[in-house]
């Protein structure tokens, strides 16, 4: 595709519940992150993916979160047991090699009941 | 970990002004990123500087790389309404994750 897809666009989940975040990022792009971005602040790092090796996970919050990436392309990112403060915008970038910029999805709006 | 103090918080301006804007930082960074962000979207790359010094231009956007690699600035001249928006710098060391500023909100005043 043209840009990174993420889906869903928006995910409401009662506490407790597991969820599953899709991201699709442009076509031969070898690096994948994930970021969250809470209301009113800037997108923080999550996980980092070459390929499908993730070489950087320092920024899960807790092991309740995992990112996997088992064919170098599509990217799945699982919160088990969701929390009221997982709440957030998730969003996904892409970028054809280190250092070029990263080029990012629209998010998955989550919000946890 | 590592702190990006961008600002201001918030910029209220007339159509037509210029806008400046800047980011620093407690350690240095090998790329710095501005990014534009707007309600329900991701952040959309702007400009993007590698060199420590390197002054880049796109259109009405001009931005530095600072020589102790602890800032960045962005300026916009004569801004126009579509300029509205959240605006974001990001470090990045070496192929790991960005570290974003808190943004500027840019609101352009008939």
């Amino acid at each position: 595709g043209a840009g990174v897809s993420q889906s869903p666009r928006y995910k409401v989940a009662k506490r407790g519940q597991d969820v599953a975040l899709r991201c699709d990022p442009i076509s031969g792009h070898v690096s994948l992150f994930w970021y969250q971005q809470a209301l009113g602040q800037g997108p923080e790092f999550l996980t980092y993916f070459q390929n499908e090796a993730q070489l950087d996970k320092s920024g899960l919050p807790s092991d309740r979160f995992f990112a996997e990436r088992p064919e170098g392309s599509v990217s799945t990112l699982k919160i088990q047991r969701t929390q009221q403060e997982d709440s957030a915008v998730y969003l996904c970038a892409s970028s054809l090699a280190r250092g070029t910029g990263e080029a990012f999805g629209s998010g998955t709006q989550l919000s946890v009941l | 970990g590592q702190q990006l103090n961008q600002s201001p918080q918030s910029m209220f301006i007339q159509e037509g002004e210029d806008v400046s804007m800047n980011c620093t930082s407690s350690s240095i960074f090998n790329t710095w990123l501005w990014y534009k962000q707007e309600p329900g979207e991701g952040p959309v790359l702007l400009i993007a500087l590698y060199k420590a010094g390197e002054l880049t231009s796109n259109g009405r956007l001009t931005a530095q790389f600072g020589i102790t690699r602890k800032d960045s600035f962005l300026n916009i001249s004569a801004s126009i309404p579509s300029d509205v928006g959240i605006y974001f710098c990001a470090g990045q060391l070496d192929a790991d994750g960005l570290t974003f500023g808190k943004g500027t909100h840019l609101i352009i005043q008939p």
